[in-house]
């Protein structure tokens, strides 16, 4: 089983619609969550990180489930500049492991 | 302030040759980490660094070896390049005390 799993897409939604991308973990010692976005060619970058309590930034919601290993990402209004690739990613003491990624691409 | 700054971008190498990827990160980050990027398999740790003066191994190191020259670079040298080594390598940096890690724009290998 791998460490994080992720569904690796692609999903093709129409401009404005949400999106939800779910993850799960198989270390219940995981210490820090995170999603990240990466776009074609480019390094991955730090969308947002992930609190047990939930959190918002914007358009993006990210939930945390620890009980049942589970991460997940809604994207609301999305736009065409949210077409990327989402890594779920999950963290211990000093190492992160990454998720395959989603695919995602916004069409007009 | 350029973040974490990689060298080469872009490189071709012959099977049996060496070279050495450069990695430097001026944001005073403690650790640094480098990864590979495969089709399919995500990002893989190779090497990491937890501070200046020591390094350990990640889930993929055979074939690499790193040095931590200082608190600002990493490099990571692959000593007789093979085929199975054509991959885009990341570097990236890490504040202690958040878990979040820090990018360099990576560096495209192809072993011939």
């Amino acid at each position: 089983r791998k460490e994080v799993e992720q569904d690796p897409g692609p999903f093709n939604v129409p401009e404005g619609a949400t999106v939800a991308f779910n993850c799960t973990y198989s270390n219940s010692a995981s210490q820090s969550f995170f999603w990240y976005r990466q776009d074609c060619r480019k390094e991955p970058k730090l969308l947002m990180s992930v609190y047990s309590s939930g959190n918002e930034d914007g358009r993006f919601t990210a939930q945390l489930n620890r009980a049942s290993q589970y991460i997940s990402l809604l994207i609301r209004d999305s736009k065409l500049s949210d077409s990327a690739t989402y890594l779920c990613v999950v963290g211990g003491n000093e190492k992160l492991t990454f998720g395959t990624g989603t695919r995602l691409t916004i069409i007009p | 302030n350029a973040g974490v700054t990689q060298t080469p971008k872009f490189q071709v190498l012959k099977t049996g040759q060496s070279m050495t990827l450069q990695c430097a990160q001026d944001m005073n980050h403690n650790s640094m980490y480098w990864y590979r990027q495969d089709p399919g398999m995500g990002l893989r740790l190779i090497y990491y660094s937890a501070s200046e003066g020591t390094t350990d191994k990640g889930e993929v190191p055979n074939g690499y070896n790193v040095s931590r020259l200082n608190k600002r670079e990493f490099s990571l040298r692959l000593e007789s390049a093979a085929p199975s080594q054509t991959s885009v390598y990341f570097c990236a940096s890490r504040l202690w005390d958040d878990g979040s890690q820090y990018f360099g724009p990576g560096t495209r290998l192809l072993v011939l």
